[in-house]
């Protein structure tokens, strides 16, 4: 079956750093993707929707500016966190999607201390 | 606007018992449902959809579950819990095939011996 990888699966990095998480569909062509947020206990929320080629659509309270989203080829979406705080640590999830399924990564631990 | 509510935070069965995992939804068009599972620090996989048709849908592991469009649900089960099926749960639902899924807070299953 289709399969969505994410790296890293954890990183730690110091506050104010920026941090760069990939998500790459293995044996299809994703023209979007999309990038959830889990806080501790609680549920994934959508963050933003990755298009290949063009701009991230965000969703309502999503700053842009700080999860900078960049769909460079049909395979891969990147998510970086600018100027982390220890607000910004959480569990990031790609997903992409084919006509049958949407199919998840494995998921990223970020901690910012 | 679509949401999923999932009654019970946690669910405790014993080995062998039947699981029941409850969802329901609000979508104002013929939605999409999922049911995800999730283990600690990984991804999510797929257990089961309903998209169209029949409203019995079968997933792996032996779980299923019944879209009940009258009562807006779509309830998770499986006759026999073991002890691997100890993880957190996720109902989804969609109005835009698999695309932005909204999830609900999750369920965490607990297995005793």
């Amino acid at each position: 079956g289709a399969v969505v990888s994410q790296h890293p699966s954890r990183v730690i990095c110091k506050s104010g750093t920026s941090v760069k998480i990939e998500c790459r569909s293995l044996d299809f062509q994703a023209t979007t993707m999309f990038w959830y947020r889990q806080f501790p206990k609680q549920s994934l929320m959508l963050m933003a929707t990755s298009n290949e080629g063009s701009k991230a659509t965000y969703e309502q309270g999503v700053e842009k500016d700080k999860f900078l989203i960049n769909h460079a080829s049909l395979t891969l979406s990147t998510l970086t966190v600018t100027s982390a705080h220890p607000e910004d640590s959480s569990f990031y999830i790609c997903s992409a999607i084919t006509n049958t399924e949407a199919f998840f990564g494995q998921g990223t631990r970020l901690t910012v201390v | 606007a679509q949401s999923v509510t999932q009654l019970g935070s946690h669910v405790s069965v014993s080995e062998g018992a039947l699981v029941l995992l409850r969802c329901n939804y609000s979508s104002s068009v013929p939605p999409y449902l999922f049911w995800y599972v999730q283990y600690p620090n990984q991804g999510l996989q797929l257990l089961l959809k309903y998209t169209t048709g029949a409203t019995l849908v079968k997933g792996i592991n032996g779980f299923e579950a019944e879209f009940k469009k009258s009562e807006t649900s779509f309830h998770l089960t499986k006759p026999s819990a073991h002890m691997s099926d100890a993880a957190e749960y996720f109902c989804a639902v969609s109005d835009s095939g698999f695309q932005k899924l909204v999830f609900g807070t999750g369920t965490r299953l607990l297995v005793s011996p």
